[in-house]
């Protein structure tokens, strides 16, 4: 069975322009989070959605966002990109809350 | 809100050596507990969880147990080798709140296992 997949695995843009991460979940996974993991920052969780509505939302400015789609994958869109947007971004899926949260290998976005 | 500490890093040991990373945390209500294993390169692998206390989680010769009366989930491993070299993570999820879903991390210890 496939786990969660993240495209692309490495992504280069320039400041000011706009990033697109896609994930997609494990099969019959309903919910989907979103984390940023910065050099030295740890992990600071972004978005997360379940059955296509945003249910929860981490500390981020609004040019974080993202959307779930009925096949249950999702996109992140990083709009205005900033040197310290610069980070691994990962994806991690779930069946339901009360369910273990199984992430992916992760995008790799440098703003150059 | 949620938050989970952890011990300071790295730490390096020899091979065959006893591991343990502290965890400590705070939360409201009844967090599930996690150990994530990160190998270089790669994204977070769940090692091993608990969701209530006195449960004991075990995989890969690691283990942790759910302690509710020291809000502690300590990893522990009797012999340490190379290959576990990597970036171990405790977590936490929220039941309610601004957690809510939501897995909380500590800040990562990195782990050394010299030959």
């Amino acid at each position: 069975e496939a786990g969660v997949t993240q495209s692309p695995t490495h992504l280069i843009k320039t400041r000011g322009q706009q990033a697109t991460l896609r994930c997609s979940p494990i099969s019959g996974h309903t919910s989907v989070y979103w984390y940023q993991q910065a050099l030295g920052l740890g992990l600071q969780f972004l978005l997360w959605y379940d059955e296509g509505e945003e249910r929860n939302r981490g500390n981020f400015p609004p040019r974080f966002s993202g959307r779930q789609f009925p096949n249950y994958s999702s996109e992140l869109n990083v709009n205005a990109l900033e040197l310290e947007d610069s980070a691994l971004y990962l994806c991690a899926s779930s069946l339901g809350l009360s369910n273990t949260i199984y992430f992916g290998e992760g995008s790799w976005l440098t703003v150059v | 809100g949620n938050s989970v500490t952890q011990m300071e890093g790295p730490v390096t040991l020899s091979e065959e050596a006893f591991l343990t990373i502290n965890c400590t945390y705070t939360a409201t209500g009844y967090p599930s507990l996690f150990w994530y294993v990160q190998y270089p390169g790669e994204g977070l692998q769940l090692l091993l969880k608990a969701t209530k206390a006195d449960d004991k989680g075990s995989n890969k010769g690691f283990e942790a147990t759910y302690r509710k009366e020291t809000t502690s989930f300590h990893l522990e491993k009797g012999s340490v080798q190379v290959s576990d070299s990597a970036v171990y993570f405790c977590a936490l999820r929220g039941a309610g709140g601004t957690s809510y879903g939501k897995l909380t991390f500590g800040q990562g210890t990195i782990l050394t296992v010299h030959p």
